[in-house]
């Protein structure tokens, strides 16, 4: 069965500081990977997607980028944090194709402080 | 302008009260119809995808039903332990992403 992966669980920076979540995805190949933020009654909007190695789609101009350097590895950065980089961070998952249904990972509490 | 729009947002329910939760949809050319279920601090949770106007999907107490411009997760006899936010999420096609709405808190009082 696949599983889904994120770390840190929760993670508190400051201002200016770099940033780096990760996640990973187990059984499964060529999976299309997504990067969402969750605040509070904004519900849930999507960051990145990925459908391959080295693949990025951005949705939200912001100064958060992605890279995928391995088949079921996503990561997230940031250079310098803003105060407005709070939030719940979500990686997911679905089969190639991108009919299928998305799974999502256990999720990061960034405190931007 | 929302194309997914959830009501009510925050539903309070006495145990065993059914009700129905709705999911509407502006978007045409639709792929598919999400209802996901999300407890605070966690991921959301898969429940169920609907692809045609009439399909209906069961699984324990819920029931997702999907018509041509929304859907409904219907709680049956609802317990504390249903007490969550649901989401739903449409698909327009494609490789394209999910667009999710702002989610329903439920909360099952005993």
């Amino acid at each position: 069965s696949q599983t889904i992966h994120q770390w840190p669980a929760t993670l508190v920076q400051p201002v200016g500081s770099p940033l780096s979540l990760e996640c990973t995805v187990e059984g499964t190949s060529n999976p299309n990977l997504y990067w969402y933020r969750q605040a509070a009654g904004r519900g849930l909007q999507l960051l990145f997607y990925s459908v391959g190695i080295g693949q990025i789609s951005s949705e939200v101009p912001q100064n958060l980028s992605a890279s995928r350097p391995q088949d079921r590895q996503f990561i997230l950065s940031s250079k310098k944090l803003l105060l407005s980089d709070s939030g719940f961070y979500l990686c997911a998952w679905s089969l190639a194709g991108g009919a299928d249904t998305q799974y999502f990972g256990p999720g990061t509490r960034l405190t931007v402080l | 302008e929302d194309q997914v729009t959830q009501s009510p947002e925050a539903l309070r329910l006495q145990e065993g009260e059914s009700s129905s939760l709705n999911c509407s949809y502006t978007v045409s050319g639709l792929r598919g119809l999400f209802w996901y279920r999300q407890d605070p601090g966690k991921g959301p949770e898969f429940l169920f995808t609907l692809y045609s106007a009439g399909e209906e999907k069961e699984k324990e107490r819920l029931k997702a039903t999907l018509t041509k411009k929304e859907s409904f997760l219907h709680i049956t006899a609802p317990k504390p332990e249903d007490s969550a936010t649901y989401l739903c999420a449409v698909r327009l096609g494609g490789n394209t992403p999910l667009v999710f709405g702002k989610g329903t808190r439920l909360s099952v009082i005993a």
